[in-house]
């Protein structure tokens, strides 16, 4: 039973530019969460998906967007890049909003 | 804004000793609570989850909660060199999950 995956596991971009992070969530599961983790902090909430639609979203200006697709894998994406969204993403899924969720590895992201 | 605390430590226990974590919440209304541990560079990991108050026990894990005073803890008893990680209280809030800062946690061999 495959868990959470997340693509890539590590990437570098240059302030400016955009960046598209993929989540396949754990069988079963088909609600799906975003956190940014800052070295140091606890993850930060930064949306979350359910059938296809954003029903939540934490405290991300604009730049920060993302889709459900209909086999419940989502996309992140961060446009003009700025050197403070250097962090770990973290992809999060449940079966439901009061169920635990469960994470994937993460994408690494710095930013030149 | 609706906030999940936690003491960031590090808190250094004994081998063999109990470890005691502790997370406070400011949301009345929050339904379901979560533990998770993180070793460094890596993701976060479900230990427990918790819905009513009392305790609940996993092994040697026991995690309490005591919803009129916002308070949500986990004990760990006889702690292991490999429980050494950060511990992350998350509470639902407003439907989505909030996690605190963590609580570092080092057992002493």
């Amino acid at each position: 039973d495959a868990g959470v995956t997340q693509s890539p596991t590590h990437l570098i971009k240059t302030r400016g530019q955009q960046v598209t992070l993929r989540c396949s969530p754990k069988s079963g599961h088909d609600t799906v969460s975003w956190y940014q983790q800052a070295l140091g902090q606890g993850p930060q909430f930064i949306f979350q998906y359910y059938e296809e639609e954003e029903r939540q979203r934490g405290n991300f200006p604009d730049r920060f967007s993302g889709h459900q697709f209909p086999n419940y894998s989502s996309e992140l994406n961060v446009n003009a890049l700025l050197l403070g969204d250097s962090a770990l993403y973290l992809c999060a899924s449940s079966k439901d909003l009061y169920q635990p969720q469960h994470f994937g590895d993460g994408t690494r992201l710095s930013i030149l | 804004q609706k906030e999940v605390e936690q003491n960031s430590g590090p808190l250094s226990v004994p081998e063999g000793a109990i470890a005691s974590l502790n997370c406070t919440y400011s949301d009345r209304g929050s339904q379901s609570f979560f533990w998770y541990r993180q070793y460094s560079g890596k993701s976060p990991e479900l230990i427990m989850s918790i819905y009513s108050n009392g305790d609940k026990e996993d092994g040697r894990f026991t995690a309490q909660l005591n919803k009129a005073s916002q308070y949500v803890s986990l004990l760990i008893r006889d702690s292991q060199p490999s429980d050494s990680a950060t511990y992350l209280c998350a509470v639902n809030v407003d439907d989505k999950i909030i996690f605190g800062k963590g609580t570092r946690l080092h057992i002493l061999p």
